[in-house]
């Protein structure tokens, strides 16, 4: 069974910039999340995939969006870079009606500066 | 408030020791509680996954839930320094989709 992977796993973008991080969920998983976790905090919630759909998103604005594949993997796009984008981004799958059983990758840290 | 509570330690302690870690959760429609523990420089790994009040053992580990009182606990048995990680407390949020809400997480360091 393979896990949850991201890419890359490390990114310094300059402000006002875009960028794009990749996951690819877990075998069988059908439902992508992603998380933003600043240094010291738990992850927050940015939004979930479900079909190729964004079915929740949290308090995050517009210049962050993201998108699902057929073979289940997502991308997560933010546009304009600002400083407190800075975190680690976690991408996490699960099964659409197994919800709290969700699995992390290893994450991409992002530095803004 | 936030919606999920989690003192952040540090907490050291002796190898073989008992380890109590806690949170507390605003929201009394939360059913289902998860602890994560995370590695520095990794992502979150799923330790424990509880429905409901009640005990649950996993080896070294045993997770608690009192929605009585809105308190979620984690027991960590023999400690040892492989244990030695940041543990994350969270909630399920399902309202047409999932979402975990986590604590701000709690470092453990056990030393020989």
């Amino acid at each position: 069974e393979t896990g949850v992977t991201q890419s890359p796993t490390h990114l310094i973008k300059t402000r006002g910039q875009q960028v794009t991080l990749r996951c690819s969920s877990q075998s069988g998983h059908n439902t992508v999340s992603w998380y933003q976790q600043a240094l010291g905090q738990g992850p927050q919630f940015i939004f979930q995939y479900y079909r190729e759909e964004e079915n929740g998103r949290g308090n995050f604005p517009p210049r962050f969006s993201g998108l699902q594949f057929p073979n289940y993997s997502s991308e997560l796009n933010v546009n304009a870079l600002e400083l407190d984008d800075s975190a680690l981004y976690l991408c996490a799958s699960s099964l659409q009606f197994q919800g709290g059983e969700q699995y992390f990758g290893p994450g991409t840290r992002l530095t803004v500066t | 408030q936030k919606e999920v509570e989690q003192d952040p330690g540090p907490l050291s302690v002796p190898e073989g020791a008992i380890v109590s870690l806690n949170c507390t959760y605003s929201n009394s429609a939360f059913q289902y509680f998860m602890w994560y523990r995370q590695y520095s420089r990794k992502g979150p790994e799923l330790l424990m996954y509880t429905y409901s009040s009640g005990n649950k053992e996993d080896g070294r580990f045993t997770a608690q839930v009192d929605k009585s009182s809105k308190y979620i606990s984690l027991f960590i048995r023999d400690s040892q320094p492989s244990d030695s990680a940041t543990y994350l407390c969270a909630s399920l949020f399902s309202g047409g989709y999932n979402k975990l809400i986590f604590g701000a997480g709690t470092r453990l360091a056990v030393h020989p």
